[in-house]
């Protein structure tokens, strides 16, 4: 069974509209890290932003904010104002931490089409 | 501070040949890994290490062997390129704990004909 689930393979929004990209996770450990990643044309990886277990507030960072909702075990990425420079890939990955000895796993990626 | 050096960028292979892609990080890491990426199948990863000495399989381990000997270089042999083994490589690094983000190289795209 897949650790990270992104459901959506691809995505488009209007220049200037936010957009949510989907996240779902599964593991039966408390402790655990989420992170978003973004891979431009170019190929680069670039990280995002991160939300700890614990964490009780979203994490935010500029126009990125994750959207965790422990119980249901989702973690969405939230991209408000677009800009042409957000189309890329976007990766949501997960740091067990007991029993999964800190090994990152990724999800599939949604590919993320800005219009202007 | 150069971060992950990856090399090289591009390479073609002749099915049955053998080649070590280079991965070093200067930022004291203990954990190194490589994934693989494919369309639409994200990064699969391929094996790790949590310091000198010490390596581990990953998701999808055959056709590739690793070694660390140090705490900067984390290289990765195809022993004997296939077509399957097509893909863009990355190496990553971090320090080891839950909440560290991974530092990548900048990928090497791989053909084998």
């Amino acid at each position: 069974a897949q650790k990270i689930t992104q459901t959506q393979p691809g995505m488009f929004v209007q220049e200037k509209e936010a957009v949510t990209l989907d996240c779902t996770y599964d593991t039966s450990d408390q402790s655990y890290g989420l992170f978003w990643y973004k891979q431009p044309s170019s190929g680069e990886m670039i990280f995002l932003i991160y939300q700890g277990s614990y964490d009780e507030q979203n994490a935010t960072e500029g126009r990125y904010s994750l959207n965790f909702q422990k119980a249901r075990k989702s973690a969405n990425l939230v991209i408000s104002a677009s800009q042409l420079g957000d189309s890329a890939m976007y990766f949501c990955a997960m740091r067990e931490g007991e029993g999964g000895s800190y090994i990152p796993t990724f999800g599939r990626g949604t590919s993320l089409i800005v219009h202007p | 501070n150069a971060g992950v050096t990856q090399t090289p960028k591009f390479q073609v292979l002749k099915t049955g040949q053998s080649m070590t892609l280079q991965c070093a990080q200067d930022m004291n890491h203990e954990y190194m890994s490589w994934y693989r990426q494919d369309p639409g199948m994200g990064l699969r990863l391929i094996h790790y290490s949590v310091g000198a000495g010490i390596t581990d399989q990953g998701e999808v381990p055959n056709g590739y062997n690793v070694s660390r000997s140090t705490t900067e270089d984390f290289p990765l042999r195809l022993l004997s390129a296939a077509p399957s083994q097509t893909s863009v490589y990355f190496c990553a690094s971090s320090f080891f704990s839950q909440n560290e983000k991974l530092f990548f190289g900048s990928g090497t795209q791989l053909s084998v004909l």
